[in-house]
């Protein structure tokens, strides 16, 4: 069965500074595909980026950027130029082609990121 | 693109009322829509997954009969939950997913809806 990680609960990060929230997965599969998500305070899921386990290139998508490190089995998510309006949830997901449901997505318990004035 | 909606945002009842959460997707077509539910400051726990014109798959643990899904079209998934009670309180939270290939199906969520039985 998979797992996601997120040994954070809560990060701290000065305005315009980076910030590199982990996560880490177990899965058997070699084909699988990782998600992060942002919570903000509203309760939307908001889809930030996605990474295919045959990727070869670390996903980015404008100041965020997965650092993948599959022999390591994590995706950690890298958010630049940090603005106050990053304070928010962050969640890791994955989906793997394992048995049962292969379109469902396996959440880890979140990083509650704070951006400091 | 990929936006999808929740309806209504907020939701009181009283106990024992049934309510009804409708999920769209507003610019695609989704085959697949997902349930989920979660707590203050906990992850989100999948509760069904719905398929357009078929019977939603429930996780185990969740009870079919209080949490009606029915999936009429390629944009709409609802969820009702019958006989509300206090600890039935919770975010719902739906998603849609939108194909790319077998891995790069994206789930998109809703805005949610919190929902609080007195």
């Amino acid at each position: 069965a998979q797992k996601i990680t997120q040994t954070q609960p809560g990060m701290f990060v000065q305005e315009k500074e980076a910030v590199t929230l982990d996560c880490t997965y177990d899965t058997s599969d070699q084909s699988y595909g990782l998600f992060w998500y942002k919570q903000p305070s509203s309760g939307e899921m908001i889809f930030l980026i996605y990474q295919g386990s045959y990727d070869e290139q670390n996903a980015t998508e404008g100041r965020y950027s997965l650092n993948f490190q599959k022999a390591r089995k994590s995706a950690n998510l890298v958010i630049s130029a940090s603005q106050l309006g990053d304070s928010a949830m962050y969640f890791c997901a994955m989906r793997d082609t394992g048995s049962g449901s292969a379109r469902q997505l396996t959440f880890g318990s979140g990083t509650q990121l704070t951006v400091l004035p | 693109g990929a936006v999808v909606s929740q309806h209504p945002s907020w939701v009181i009842c009283k106990s024992g009322t049934s309510v009804k959460i409708e999920c769209r997707s507003l610019d695609f077509q989704a085959t697949t829509m997902f349930w989920y539910r979660q707590f203050p400051k906990q992850s989100l726990m999948l509760m069904a997954t719905s398929n357009e014109g078929s019977k939603a798959t429930y996780e185990q643990g969740v009870e079919k009969d209080k949490f009606l899904i029915n999936h009429a079209s390629l944009t709409l998934s609802t969820l009702t939950v019958t006989s509300a009670h206090p600890e039935d309180s919770s975010f719902y939270i739906c998603s849609a997913s939108v194909l790319g290939g077998p891995l790069r199906e994206t789930q998109y969520f809703g805005p949610g809806t919190r929902l609080l039985v007195l």
